[in-house]
């Protein structure tokens, strides 16, 4: 059984980037057939799929947050990391990592609370 | 990008009774060359992460109670609870992954009556 945990800044200022690192335990990040997936929710809002890497290393990111995203893997540490560039107070959510075959999601981490303020 | 439209926004349902959770989407998210509908269901508790009930449109994650069943292909489906436990108080969601961005439902918040 796959587990995930995030871990990173809590508070990002203004026009910062935010990074976030998922830890995968149970597994390797190196198997195929997997995706590696951030998704987040604004406080007291619903979900937003911000994008995933494949196992083959191709990344697909959501056209809203394209310009300013970056998924990658770093295999030798067994996790995936995540980075949003120029954020904004519209960025505060709870960032969830994820991972699934078959391209839907089957393994959450349990989320943390990422704040964009001065 | 395909719109994931939700009905209600929230129900109230009786212990024991069914619920019923409705999910529209804007294309059809049937793929033909495998005849299999890319959608999935989560229930999301309050301070937990979702958890995947129901994928491909009506195949039950393994663990998930058979009270929970999915339904419906092409733009159409449902999430059904065939009878309502307090432990299933929660806001659903409805994920099309069939195109990229893999886009969520609203939400549908289910309480007891």
């Amino acid at each position: 059984q796959l587990q995930l945990q995030e871990s990173g800044s809590g508070l990002v200022k203004p026009s910062q980037t935010l990074s976030l690192t998922c830890a995968v335990s149970g597994g390797s990040i190196s198997s195929g057939g997997y995706s590696w997936s951030w998704i987040r929710q604004p406080p007291g809002k619903g979900l937003e799929w911000i994008g995933y890497i494949y196992h083959s290393g191709s990344t697909y990111y959501n056209p809203s947050l394209k310009s300013r995203v970056t998924i990658s893997v770093d295999r030798s540490k067994n996790q995936f990391s995540l980075k949003l560039n120029s954020v904004t107070a519209a960025d505060t959510a709870v960032y969830y990592c994820a991972a699934g075959g078959d391209y839907f999601p089957r393994h959450w981490g349990q989320g943390t609370l990422v704040t964009v303020s001065s | 990008d395909i719109v994931m439209t939700q009905s209600p926004d929230s129900l109230a349902v009786s212990l024991g009774e069914r619920a019923t959770i409705n999910c529209k989407s804007s294309q059809s998210v049937l793929y033909s060359s495998n005849n299999k509908n890319y959608l999935a269901w989560y229930q999301q508790k309050l301070g937990q992460p979702p958890k995947l009930l129901i994928y491909w449109a009506s195949t039950r994650e393994s663990g998930v109670p058979d009270r929970f069943s999915g339904s419906g292909s092409g733009t159409d489906f449902t999430l059904t609870i065939s009878s309502l436990q307090a432990e299933d108080v929660a806001i659903y969601y409805c994920q099309q992954y069939y195109s990229t961005p893999h886009t969520f439902g609203q939400g549908t918040k289910l309480e007891i009556k």
